[in-house]
Parts: structure tokens; C-alpha cells; sequence
């Protein structure tokens, strides 16, 4: 079957760095996002990636290995208005976008 | 104004009552899904369109059906409501950039007693 896994939870100190990470089992490899959803609102595209390394955005970078299955998302100078959920999506061979259960960070002053 | 509205952002309704979910959008795109989101779970791909004449099921379509009516609206309807279907509920759209990435609508959050 086709899975996404990313912790529940993370906690981290503003003004840190943090990294979130998604690992993946899926038919096929289209590309992988991540998006931000805040409490209650709706999720927002964060980043792509289809090919292996980093992409830097700003104080968010995202990085992709697909040969270990596996990505990251890092957050830096952590800010308190970064306190969200980040769901990590996969699309697979058919284009069809697999879905983590998304990851809790909540950021301390 | 938001480009992808969705009503009502919040139902209450009772087991065995049809419910309608309604989205809009003003992005001008073709693709329109509907998800599910529950708590410790990702989300679920209930219907997509590509365009008006385009409907396909998604992971978990038993129970819902849908209604492309126009390129800008994508109706969500369950048929007879039960208490598993109490869930949030996402419209979203994507265009043809590179990424193909969605945009969602602000969430119905329905509720079925």
C-alpha cells in the first residue's frame, strides 16, 4: 500500500531551527509538497520538489532524496506565528497526491 | 474576497438528511476536487474534475456524489447523511503551473448527529 509518515508532533523555540520530516512509500514518484495549514483554516502550498536536493524559499527550505524515500522541511529563525500543522503529500504514478497526517509544530517563546 | 469559496462553512444535520456542499472559485481553473480532513489522518480524495465533462471518483466517493455545474462551481452532496461522514470538508482547485499545486477553500466543517 501507499504511505506517508511524518511525526504527530514537534515543539521548538522561537527564533530556532527546526526539521520536520516525511518519509514515503508510494506507487511511482511525481513529485513531493508541502503545505501549511493553520488551525482551522485551509492548507497553503509551502514547496515542490521532483528532483534530489534543496529548495530554499525564504526562511523555509525543503529537501528531497527520492532514492531513501525521504524529505524534509526545514524552518528557520522560528517565528510564534509559524505554530501550525504541515502535511507532506506525495504524487504518485497516476498523479494522485498521497497525503501524511500532517505534523503538529508548536513553537514556545 | 477569496478565490475558492465554499458554503456553508458550517452544517449541523441529522442522520438521513441530504446535504449539499457548494464551491466556487474565480481562479479560472479546470481541476476541482473535494477531501475530507479528519483528526490523525491525511486528506482524503472524495471527487475531482478536470473540466465540466470530467468526473472521477476518489478514495472514499461511497456515500457522496458531486455536480460540476460550470467550470467555476463544484457541488459536494450526501445523499443520506451518517455520523462517519461528520468530517471537514475541503474544495480546492489547481491550474497547469509546473507544480500543479492547490488552492484550497476555507473548509465546511459538517457535523451529522
Amino acid at each position: 500500500g501507499q504511505n506517508i509518515d511524518q511525526p504527530t508532533e514537534m515543539t521548538a523555540t522561537e527564533g530556532a531551527i527546526v526539521q520536520i520530516n516525511c518519509t514515503y512509500q508510494t506507487s511511482g514518484f511525481n513529485g513531493l509538497f508541502w503545505y501549511q495549514q493553520h488551525a482551522g483554516e485551509a492548507p497553503t502550498f509551502l514547496s515542490y520538489n521532483v528532483l534530489d536536493g534543496l529548495e530554499e524559499k525564504g526562511r523555509f527550505s525543503s529537501f528531497l532524496s527520492r532514492s531513501k524515500g525521504y524529505s524534509y522541511l526545514l524552518l528557520k529563525e522560528l517565528q510564534m506565528k509559524d505554530s501550525a500543522s504541515y502535511l507532506c503529500a506525495v504524487m504518485d504514478s497516476n498523479y494522485q497526491l498521497i497525503w501524511g497526517a500532517g505534523t503538529k509544530l508548536i513553537i514556545k517563546p | 474576497d477569496a478565490d475558492v469559496t465554499q458554503t456553508p462553512r458550517n452544517r449541523i444535520t441529522k442522520t438521513g438528511k441530504r446535504i449539499m456542499l457548494e464551491c466556487s472559485q474565480t481562479k479560472g481553473h479546470d481541476r476541482m476536487y473535494w477531501y475530507r480532513q479528519d483528526p490523525g489522518l491525511g486528506l482524503r480524495l472524495i471527487y475531482y474534475s478536470f473540466d465540466v465533462k470530467d468526473i472521477n471518483k476518489g478514495e472514499i466517493s461511497d456515500g457522496y456524489s458531486v455536480s460540476r455545474q460550470a467550470q467555476a462551481k463544484f457541488s459536494l452532496s450526501l445523499e443520506s447523511a451518517i455520523p462517519n461522514q461528520t468530517a471537514l470538508y475541503f474544495c480546492a482547485t489547481s491550474g497547469t503551473s509546473e507544480t500543479g499545486e492547490l488552492f484550497f477553500g476555507e473548509g465546511s466543517r459538517l457535523t451529522v448527529l
